[in-house]
C-alpha cells in the first residue's frame, strides 16, 4: 500500500540533544513537506522540499534542519538550539500540479516528540 | 499570515449543519479543507481553487468567494464521526507552500 511512514511514533530525548526524525513516501510524490504542531496553533510549516536536492525554509525554520538526498526520504533534525522542541510533527507529501497550483498533501501518522 | 478560522469550536447534535469559515488578509488562489481526529493525521476534504467555485461530496462542500478573500466549509445533517479539528490551509497563486489555520473543533453528539 502507498503512503507515508513516520518513526518512531513516540520520541523522548534529554535536553541538549539533536534528534532526527524519519519521513518516508512510496507515492512518488516529489514534493515534501514538514509541519509542527502545538495545542490550538495549527500546522506551521517548518522546511518544504519541491524536488530531490533542494528544500526551503517555511514559517519557523530556526532549530530544524533537513536533507532531501532521495525522492523517497526527508529526515527532519531538532537540533538542541530549537527553544521549545517539545511538539507533535507531522510530514506530508504532494505531487506538484503542472499549472504551480498546490494540490492535495498526505500526511503521515506524526512523531510526538518530548524534551525532558 | 495564517487564516482566521471561525468559529474556534462548535457543539452540534446529530443531524444539525454547521459551517466554518476561513478567512485571510492576504490574496488567495486556492483553499484547502483537512480534518484531522485526535491523535491522528489530517485528512484531506476538498480543495477550491480561485474563481468561487463551490464543491462538495456526500453532505459536506465548501465555497470560495474571490472577493472576500474567504472560503466557507457546509457540513449539513452531521454524524458523529464529522467529529475533529476541521483547518483550513490557504496558498497563493504558484505556491506549494500551505499556511494553515488554527483549527476549528467540532463536536458531534448523540
Amino acid at each position: 500500500d502507498g503512503g507515508i511512514t513516520q518513526s518512531p511514533k513516540y520520541l523522548f530525548r534529554k535536553e541538549g540533544q539533536n534528534v532526527t526524525l524519519s519521513c518516508e513516501q512510496n507515492l512518488n510524490h516529489d514534493a515534501m513537506y514538514w509541519y509542527r504542531q502545538d495545542p490550538g496553533q495549527g500546522l506551521r510549516l517548518i522546511y518544504y522540499s519541491q524536488i530531490v536536492n533542494d528544500f526551503q525554509k517555511g514559517d519557523i525554520a530556526e532549530g530544524y534542519s533537513v536533507s532531501r538526498e532521495k525522492k523517497e526520504s526527508f529526515p527532519l533534525t531538532v537540533t538542541s538550539a530549537q527553544k521549545n522542541p517539545t511538539a507533535f510533527y507531522l510530514c506530508a507529501s504532494s505531487t506538484p500540479s503542472l499549472a504551480g497550483v498546490s494540490t492535495e498533501q498526505f500526511f503521515g501518522p506524526g512523531t510526538r516528540l518530548t524534551v525532558l | 499570515q495564517q487564516p482566521v478560522q471561525s468559529p474556534q469550536a462548535v457543539i452540534l447534535r446529530e443531524g444539525e449543519d454547521a459551517v466554518i469559515n476561513c478567512s485571510s488578509s492576504k490574496a488567495l488562489y486556492s483553499v484547502h479543507w483537512y480534518r484531522q481526529k485526535h491523535g491522528e493525521a489530517p485528512v484531506f476534504l476538498m480543495i477550491l481553487l480561485k474563481g468561487g467555485e463551490q464543491k462538495g461530496h456526500d453532505k459536506i462542500s465548501a465555497s470560495f468567494n474571490e472577493k472576500k478573500q474567504q472560503s466557507s466549509l457546509y457540513l449539513t445533517a452531521s454524524q458523529l464521526s464529522y467529529s475533529g479539528t476541521y483547518f483550513c490551509g490557504t496558498a497563493g497563486a504558484g505556491s506549494y507552500q500551505l499556511t494553515f489555520g488554527k483549527g476549528t473543533k467540532l463536536s458531534v453528539i448523540p
